[in-house]
C-alpha cells in the first residue's frame, strides 16, 4: 500500500543551524502538508501546498520557515535559524484530490531535537 | 479560531469491552471530520472520514458518528483488543480553510489489557 516517507527519522541540530527535512508524499498526491507536534501538545498545522504554491500558512509557519517541491517527487521544509523552541515532531502529509473530499495520509515523522 | 477537545484524556479497560471516546468542536461550520490513531513516537494512521453530510462511517470494529450542529463526533470501538492501544486523535477540517488544513485535539490515550 503506498505510503507518504520521511527521512530522516532524527535530526539533532544545534540552535542557529539550518535544516531540511525531506518527504515523499504518495505518487498521485497533489496536495501536500506540513504539521509539527510539540511533546504532549497537540498536532499543529504548519503549512498546505498545492501547484507548486504555498496555498495556506499558519502564525507559526515564519520566516524561518519554508517549503519546496524541487523535483515533483520530494516535498521539504527547511527551518533556516533553528531556534530550542523548533523541537518537535515534524510530519508530512498528502492528499489524493479535491480537499474536502479525501482523507489526509501522515508520514512517520522526523523527531527534530534542537540544542 | 477552531477548537477540537477530546475527552477523556486517558482510557483504562479490560480487553472485550465496548467503547466509547468523544470528540467535540467550536465552529459547525466544517467541511469533514477525520479520527487518526498515533502509535508512541510514530506517525497518525487515518481511521474514518466523515464528510460533513454524513452521519456515521464504519470500518470494522470501528464506527464514527457526526453530529455537525451540536459539534461533536464519537468514536466506537467493538470488542476491544489490547491491539487497540494507542492514541486516538480526531481532526475536522472547517470551511475556513481553503486547501484541507486540519485542526486537532490533544486526543484520548486508550490502553486495553488483557
Amino acid at each position: 500500500e503506498p505510503e507518504v516517507t520521511q527521512t530522516p527519522s532524527h535530526q539533532v541540530t544545534q540552535m542557529g543551524q539550518e535544516v531540511i527535512l525531506r518527504c515523499v508524499p504518495i505518487s498521485n498526491h497533489l496536495y501536500f502538508y506540513w504539521y509539527r507536534q510539540i511533546l504532549g501538545q497537540k498536532v499543529e498545522f504548519l503549512v498546505s501546498f498545492y501547484n507548486n504554491e504555498i496555498s495556506e500558512k499558519s502564525e507559526i509557519f515564519d520566516d524561518q520557515f519554508s517549503v519546496e517541491r524541487p523535483d515533483g517527487s520530494n516535498f521539504t521544509l527547511k527551518i533556516r535559524s533553528t531556534k530550542l523552541e523548533d523541537s518537535a515532531m515534524y510530519f508530512c502529509a498528502s492528499k489524493q484530490g479535491f480537499p474536502t473530499e479525501y482523507e489526509q495520509f501522515f508520514g512517520p515523522g522526523t523527531r527534530l531535537t534542537v540544542l | 479560531k477552531q477548537e477540537v477537545t477530546q475527552i477523556p484524556a486517558a482510557l483504562s479497560v479490560p480487553e472485550g469491552e465496548n467503547l466509547v471516546l468523544n470528540c467535540s468542536f467550536t465552529d459547525s461550520a466544517i467541511y469533514n471530520l477525520q479520527w487518526f490513531r498515533q502509535d508512541p513516537g510514530k506517525g497518525l494512521t487515518s481511521l474514518l472520514l466523515i464528510q460533513s453530510s454524513q452521519r456515521e462511517q464504519t470500518s470494522g470494529r470501528l464506527n464514527a458518528s457526526l453530529d455537525k450542529s451540536s459539534g461533536r463526533s464519537t468514536l466506537y470501538i467493538a470488542a476491544s483488543q489490547p491491539g487497540d492501544s494507542a492514541t486516538y486523535l480526531c481532526a475536522v477540517m472547517d470551511r475556513g480553510s481553503t486547501l484541507g488544513r486540519l485542526y486537532f485535539g490533544r486526543g484520548t490515550q486508550l490502553t486495553v489489557w488483557p
